[in-house]
């Protein structure tokens, strides 16, 4: 299995808290991603990184900003959480030939 | 934009019945395609993939066979088990800029009871 932790694996929070999620790899892989998983929607990608200090973003980006300052981590941040963040939250990477690895999933709740 | 659509679930069989989960799509180019499944409480793990048309992937007694002609990548198994029970998705990637970027359809869940 591809070296990739998930921190922490379950969260519940308050609106208007801020929230970070950490991902983290021991592969050195190069491509980093943050999707959500909600009923119906299956998943969309958050946002995206392609090196140190280079993301982007992805599908439903609003309300999250993203950090990466090493290789091997990857940070997810909810500025203010609200209730429509309540979702599972996957990381996955990538080394750019095709397939994507994915950690064991973030539930978090927003209350 | 690209797109992937998946049946609907869940798809509930008896053990040792055939499988068959559709999936069609949308997009410009010569994206790959793929295959991941979801066991409960899981992250998603990849189960085959097909790079180029008439490509047919395989593992674990799945397969699916990539028709560029019908936009179409389903998924089949001759005998599915009790632990084949998750939630399979189709995707694709196009490989824009030359990294992965991947296109998910909503997810199928399958239940096999004994």
């Amino acid at each position: 299995d591809a070296g990739i932790t998930q921190s922490p694996r379950h969260k519940v929070t308050e609106t208007g808290t801020p929230v970070t999620l950490r991902c983290h790899q021991t592969e050195n892989h190069r491509y980093m991603y943050w999707y959500r998983q909600d009923p119906g929607h299956g998943l969309r990608l958050i946002h995206y990184s392609y090196g140190v200090k280079d993301t982007d973003k992805g599908e439903v980006s609003d309300g999250y900003s993203v950090s990466r300052s090493k290789t091997e981590d990857f940070l997810l941040t909810l500025e203010s959480a609200t209730s429509s963040q309540t979702s599972v939250y996957f990381c996955a990477i990538s080394d750019g030939a095709g397939e994507q690895f994915f950690g064991p999933g973030t539930r978090l709740t927003v209350l | 934009g690209d797109s992937v659509t998946q049946m609907e679930g869940p798809v509930t069989l008896s053990e040792e019945a055939f499988l068959t989960i559709n999936c069609t799509y949308t997009a410009t180019g010569y994206p790959s395609l793929f295959w991941y499944v979801q066991y409960p409480g899981e992250g998603l793990q990849l189960l085959l993939k097909a790079t180029k048309a008439d490509d047919k992937g395989s593992n674990k007694g799945f397969e699916a066979t990539y028709r560029k002609e019908t936009t179409s990548f389903h998924l089949e198994k001759g005998s599915v088990q009790v632990s084949d029970s998750a939630v399979y998705f189709c995707a694709l990637d196009k490989l824009n800029s030359g990294y992965s970027t991947l296109t998910f359809g909503k997810g199928t869940m399958l239940l096999v009871s004994p």
